[in-house]
């Protein structure tokens, strides 16, 4: 267990749906990263917060958008959905700020666009 | 940009050792590290390299070459529970890690 909690595990929703999926960092990590791992697929960068403030943006998808709240936890919102939007979404945290290169993943959240 | 390259697939035989090379082209380069993944579960953290040189972690090592932009993992000993995907991701000074697309290693009795 990393101590990084992902909610929810499986979500299975149609195309042009919204959806919001919820992590909560290891206790005391500042930065919250959001990586998409579609099947067979390398994990794809999506964005970085620390402290609250996004550090970092990779190709996210205009129609996905994220936060990091003053309690520390994030929420990835993806809109429009597409069949192509089926993918694990992992959730990760660090203490460092990532600057030690070692990330704690939390399960991953499983979405399917039907 | 960045992009990183390492082999997709790589097999071995239990207790011989195995290589996997990672190179890469980044800005901003700040380290290498590496990562496990089991079947879609939760990648976990292996190994990082934030100087040239190798780094040992049991059956595992790291090395780094920054002057050759290129690294490798170096597993010993292999055991049938190591079969798994295996990541090299490189980081830059904000915190950001891109990761490569991963090499499948299937370790045979």
């Amino acid at each position: 267990d990393s101590g990084v909690t992902q909610t929810p595990k499986h979500l299975i929703t149609a195309t042009g749906q919204r959806v919001t999926l919820r992590c909560s960092p290891r206790s005391g990590d500042l930065s919250v990263y959001w990586y998409q791992q579609s099947l067979d697929q390398g994990l794809q960068f999506l964005i970085q917060y620390y402290n609250g403030e996004e550090r970092a943006k990779g190709n996210i998808l205009e129609r996905f958008s994220a936060q990091q709240f003053p309690d520390l936890h994030s929420e990835l919102n993806l809109s429009s959905l597409e069949l192509g939007d089926s993918a694990l979404y992992f959730c990760a945290s660090s203490p460092s700020g990532g600057i030690t290169g070692e990330l704690f993943f939390g399960e991953g959240s499983r979405l399917t666009v039907l | 940009g960045q992009s990183l390259e390492q082999p997709s697939e790589v097999t071995a035989v239990e207790g011989a050792i195995v290589q996997i090379n990672c190179t890469y082209q980044t800005s901003g380069f700040y380290g290498l590290s590496w990562y496990q993944q089991h079947d879609g579960g939760a990648p976990t953290f292996l190994s990082y390299n934030g100087l040239d040189g190798l780094e040992e972690t049991g059956r595992f090592s790291s090395f780094l070459s920054r002057s050759d932009s290129y690294g490798y993992l170096l597993l010993q000993e292999l055991q049938m529970k190591d079969s798994a995907s295996y990541f090299c991701a490189v980081g830059n000074q904000g915190g950001k890690l891109i990761f490569g697309q991963g090499t499948e290693l299937s370790v045979k009795p």
